[in-house]
């Protein structure tokens, strides 16, 4: 089945630049989507369409990609994007799948 | 305004059949390229896509549990139904109903999720 691979932690100090990277076989093919949940509450979407940004978003998120990884950077991190961030994507035949997290820490 | 809400049982036992229903508004069923989706995450776990029902009635399992899994909708109830066979304790979970209005222009995401409802399975 398909995966997205994420790594388990990023850590930065405020107003760092913190890069979150997700990678899957199918990415070159397909869009990916960018999720951050903070304790107790429900997912919210940051970046669709690899790059693009929903509104009311802050325009420190942003999304990239290259060949089989996509990458979220979050500029000048503030201590309210400390959270669990997840990648998200669909295969060819409709299978939608999620990344397995990566909590954020601001230091 | 578009919002989704979960209900269901709060506790199973183990080898029962768990019914899960999403309660929706502000969005039809019946639009092209609306889906509404369902999503768990175990206590302090990641999150792990289940199945969703799209306006034309197809439907997506996970392939790890789609002999379980069963997604219906009632579009004049505003309402989908999920059910999951077979409970067992590590289906404890939070799960969450979420809406994806893209599918047809071959986006697929959800921009729009129910506040979740924690399922524990013990006997």
């Amino acid at each position: 089945s398909y995966e997205l691979t994420q790594p388990p932690s990023v850590s930065v100090s405020p107003g760092q630049t913190a890069r979150i990277t997700c990678s899957g076989d199918a990415l070159p093919k397909q869009y990916a989507y960018w999720y951050q949940q903070k304790p107790g509450q429900a997912p919210v979407l940051v970046i669709y369409k690899d790059s693009e940004r929903p509104s009311g978003i802050p325009e420190r998120f942003s999304g990239s990609s290259s060949g089989t990884t996509v990458t979220l950077t979050i500029s000048g991190v503030q201590a309210e994007d400390e959270a669990d961030y997840y990648c998200q994507s669909a295969d060819s035949s409709g299978f939608w799948v999620f990344g397995g997290g990566t909590k954020l820490t601001v230091l | 305004q578009i919002t989704l809400k979960e209900s269901g049982p709060t506790l199973v036992k183990p080898t029962q059949t768990l019914t899960l229903t999403c309660t929706f508004s502000g969005f039809s069923l019946s639009t092209s390229g609306v889906g509404v989706g369902w999503i768990r995450q175990p206590p302090g776990k990641a999150l792990e896509w289940l199945a969703l029902i799209y306006w034309d009635d197809d439907k997506r399992y996970s392939p790890s549990l789609k002999s379980r899994l069963t997604i219906t909708k009632d579009t004049s109830k505003n309402q989908v139904v999920l059910t999951m066979t077979n409970m067992d304790p590590v289906d404890t979970a939070t799960y969450y109903c979420a809406h994806s209005g893209t599918a047809a222009a071959g986006l697929y995401y959800f921009d729009y999720w129910g506040q979740g409802t924690l399922v524990t399975v013990s006997s």
